[in-house]
């Protein structure tokens, strides 16, 4: 089992509808974790980082962290054509450093006009 | 402000050679993490180091190497180059805040081995 797993995607949406990506984790020790958005030939830029079981807002972006199901996920409202990237899962493990983040293989999300 | 930068941008090496890749973190920032992304993969952790010293190593083999200077710049050095190490090299710096850690990546190094 990975330690970190993202649907598989591709996933394509239409402009102004809801992308929802999803994410699992194998260490129940996890406490850090973060959403971070790469375009192509870029480097991952930070979306999001939640620390807390529940909902966190920010602009256009949610994150929900389900510790007791081990699961993490990142909705994107009103989705537009700018958002098409690949949109990367990290976690801090526990018991390891907190310099160490482990990510999982990417989804890639296409937004259509 | 400026954010993490990393040199050089791009780098062309042959197999067996010996590459050196630079980061120098966002003013402020102690940690430095270096991490390989090859492509249609997420990154994998390879150093952290903190205060001049090593706090975690990644999965790669002891051709991978890294240090820290006192000014908090890294580099990261690859011996014995192999074809499977053409790869984005990134560097990210952390700083801590609350209990809660923020990693920034700067642009990346792209290596090609031929």
């Amino acid at each position: 089992q990975k330690e970190v797993e993202q649907n598989s995607g591709p996933l394509s949406v239409p402009e102004g509808a809801i992308a929802s990506l999803n994410c699992t984790y194998s260490d129940r020790g996890s406490q850090s974790f973060f959403w971070y958005r790469q375009y192509s030939g870029k480097s991952p830029e930070l979306i999001m980082s939640i620390y807390s079981n529940g909902d966190k807002e920010d602009g256009r972006f949610t994150a929900q962290l389900n510790k007791a199901s081990q699961y993490v996920s990142l909705l994107i409202r009103d989705s537009q054509p700018s958002d098409s990237a690949t949109y990367l899962c990290a976690v801090i493990p526990g018991g390891t450093s907190y310099g160490k983040l482990t990510f999982g293989q990417g989804t890639i999300l296409t937004v259509h006009p | 402000d400026a954010g993490v930068t990393q040199s050089p941008t791009h780098l062309i090496k042959t197999r067996g050679q010996h590459v050196t890749l630079r980061c120098s973190p966002i003013s402020g920032h102690k940690s430095v993490s270096w991490y390989q992304q090859v492509l249609g993969q997420g990154p994998q952790f390879i150093f952290q180091y903190y205060e001049k010293e090593e706090r975690g190593r990644g999965n790669f083999p002891d051709r991978f190497s890294a240090r820290q200077f006192p000014n908090y710049s890294s580099e990261l050095n690859v011996n014995a180059l192999l074809l499977g190490d053409s790869a984005l090299y990134l560097c990210a710096s952390s700083q801590t805040s609350g209990g809660a850690t923020t990693q920034y990546f700067g642009p990346g190094t792209r290596l090609l081995v031929l």
